[in-house]
């Protein structure tokens, strides 16, 4: 079984640009997580969606937005890119997302943004 | 506002010792805790995980001890492998949806 698929792997953007990351999650899995790793820091939350409708949203700024699919999959999208968005993204995957009842979260390998 | 927190950012240990990875939280209202091990180029994998009406659980060679009143929580890794070095992130949550982790802990296991 494949695994959450995350494209494209790396990406390097200028100020200003926008950009779009796609994540495909598990088979079955119903829930899709977006997480921000910068160097040397754990995965911050961003977004969670489930069944298409956003869950929860984490301290970031409008400039990100994120939807899922009717096929479960997701982007996020990022505006007005700034030098501080140069991160690694993770995408996660869930059944239900209901991860405080012991409910797994499987990440996929991360798209690593850089912005110039 | 960094809530968990894990103070040692590396970890050296000689093959078949244990390793013991700490974490301290400020949040009380935290009710779930879990290990996640990352290594280069990949996602962060789940390793285990303990609610807070537990003190301790056991998963082969992983054991993760919780201290609510400390708000403290470690994972002992006995014996350590080589393939233990990693990247190691504590984690927690306080509602179903977001995960709140720490800056990570780099274990290298030494032959």
């Amino acid at each position: 079984d494949a695994g959450v698929t995350q494209s494209p792997t790396h990406l390097i953007k200028t100020r200003g640009q926008h950009v779009t990351l796609r994540c495909s999650p598990i088979s079955g899995h119903k829930s899709v997580s977006w997480y921000q790793q910068v160097l040397g820091q754990g995965p911050q939350f961003i977004f969670q969606y489930y069944e298409k409708e956003e869950r929860g949203r984490g301290n970031f700024p409008d400039r990100f937005s994120a939807r899922q699919f009717p096929n479960y999959s997701s982007e996020l999208n990022v505006n007005a890119l700034l030098l501080g968005d140069s991160a690694l993204y993770l995408c996660a995957s869930s059944l239900a997302g209901s991860i405080g009842t012991g409910e797994k979260l499987f990440f996929g390998s991360g798209t690593q943004l850089s912005v110039l | 506002d960094q809530q968990v927190k894990q103070n040692s950012p590396s970890l050296s240990v000689q093959e078949g010792r244990i390793s013991i990875l700490n974490c301290d939280y400020t949040n009380s209202m935290f009710d779930y805790f879990l290990w996640y091990k990352k290594y280069p180029a990949e996602g962060p994998t789940f390793l285990i995980s303990i609610s807070s009406i537990k003190d301790k659980n056991e998963d082969g060679r992983f054991t993760v001890f919780l201290n609510k009143s400390a708000k403290h929580l470690s994972l002992h890794i006995v014996p350590s492998q080589p393939g233990d070095s990693a990247v190691y992130f504590c984690a927690a949550s306080d509602n179903d949806y977001k995960l709140s982790f720490g800056a990570g802990t780099t274990v290298t296991v030494r032959a």
